[in-house]
C-alpha cells in the first residue's frame, strides 16, 4: 500500500535560517506523483509543487526547492532564508495512476515556525 | 477558472444534532470530488470522494455519508453527531489524471459540543 512519512512533526527556526522538510515514500508503481502543499493558519491548502516519478531533476522557486531522489524514496523540500509568513503545516502526498480517478495520500504533515 | 466554494466556515454543533456541510465546484464540469478530515494535530484522513452523480465511496467506516445530488454538489451529513466528529473538513476536487493535484475548499471546522 502506499505510504508517505513525515518523520518531523515541528520544526522551529529564526527567521533567515534554511529549513529542510523530509519526505520519504512507498509505492508499487512505477507512475506516480509526488505534491507537496501548504497549510497556513487559516487552514486552506495551498498547492505548492507536483512532480512525476520520471522526472528527477530538482526545482527551484525563489527560496523554495525540492530535491526527489527516487534511489532513497524521498521528496523533500527547502526553505531558503525562511520567513515569518512561511510559518505553517506542509504536507508531501502521493498520487498514483489508477483506475480512472486519483487519490492523495498524504503525510501526518510537518509543523513549521519562523520566528522573528 | 474553477473555483471551489465550502461552507460554513465554522460550525458549533451539540452531541446528537444532525449536520450537513456543502462543497460546490464551478467551472469545470464532471469533476472527482473528495471529503477530508483533519483532527486536531493531525494529518488528512480521506472520509468520501465520488466519481460522477450518486457515485460516492467511503474510505473508513464511521458516523458521517456523503452525497452527491448534482455534478459539481458534495454534502457530508450526519444524523447524530459525535464528540470524535469534531475536525476540520475540507471538500477538494480534482479532473480525471493523476497529474493535476487537488483543489482544496477553504474547509470548515466543526466543534461538537
Amino acid at each position: 500500500a502506499q505510504k508517505v512519512t513525515q518523520a518531523q512533526t515541528e520544526i522551529s527556526v529564526v527567521e533567515k535560517e534554511d529549513v529542510t522538510l523530509d519526505c520519504v515514500y512507498e509505492t508499487r508503481d512505477t507512475t506516480y506523483y509526488l505534491f507537496w502543499y501548504k497549510q497556513p493558519p487559516s487552514g486552506e491548502l495551498v498547492f505548492l509543487i507536483r512532480r512525476n516519478s520520471f522526472d528527477e531533476q530538482n526545482e527551484i522557486s525563489g527560496r523554495y526547492s525540492w530535491n526527489f531522489q527516487k534511489s532513497t524514496s524521498s521528496f523533500n523540500f527547502t526553505i531558503t532564508a525562511s520567513q515569518v509568513v512561511d510559518s505553517a503545516v506542509y504536507f508531501c502526498a502521493l498520487s498514483e495512476l489508477g483506475t480512472g480517478f486519483q487519490k492523495l495520500v498524504f503525510g501526518t504533515g510537518t509543523r513549521l515556525l519562523v520566528s522573528p | 477558472s474553477q473555483t471551489i466554494h465550502q461552507w460554513p466556515a465554522t460550525l458549533v454543533q451539540p452531541v446528537g444534532s444532525p449536520l450537513s456541510l456543502e462543497c460546490t465546484v464551478e467551472g469545470t464540469s464532471n469533476p472527482n470530488l473528495y471529503w477530508y478530515r483533519q483532527a486536531a494535530g493531525r494529518g488528512l484522513q480521506l472520509l468520501f470522494y465520488s466519481v460522477g452523480i450518486g457515485q460516492i465511496s467511503s474510505e473508513v467506516p464511521q458516523n458521517l455519508s456523503a452525497s452527491r445530488p448534482q455534478d459539481r454538489q458534495f454534502i457530508l451529513s450526519s444524523k447524530k453527531l459525535l464528540l470524535s466528529d469534531s475536525g476540520f473538513y475540507l471538500c477538494a476536487w480534482s479532473q480525471g489524471g493523476a497529474d493535476y493535484g487537488y483543489t482544496f475548499g477553504s474547509g470548515t471546522r466543526l466543534t461538537v459540543v
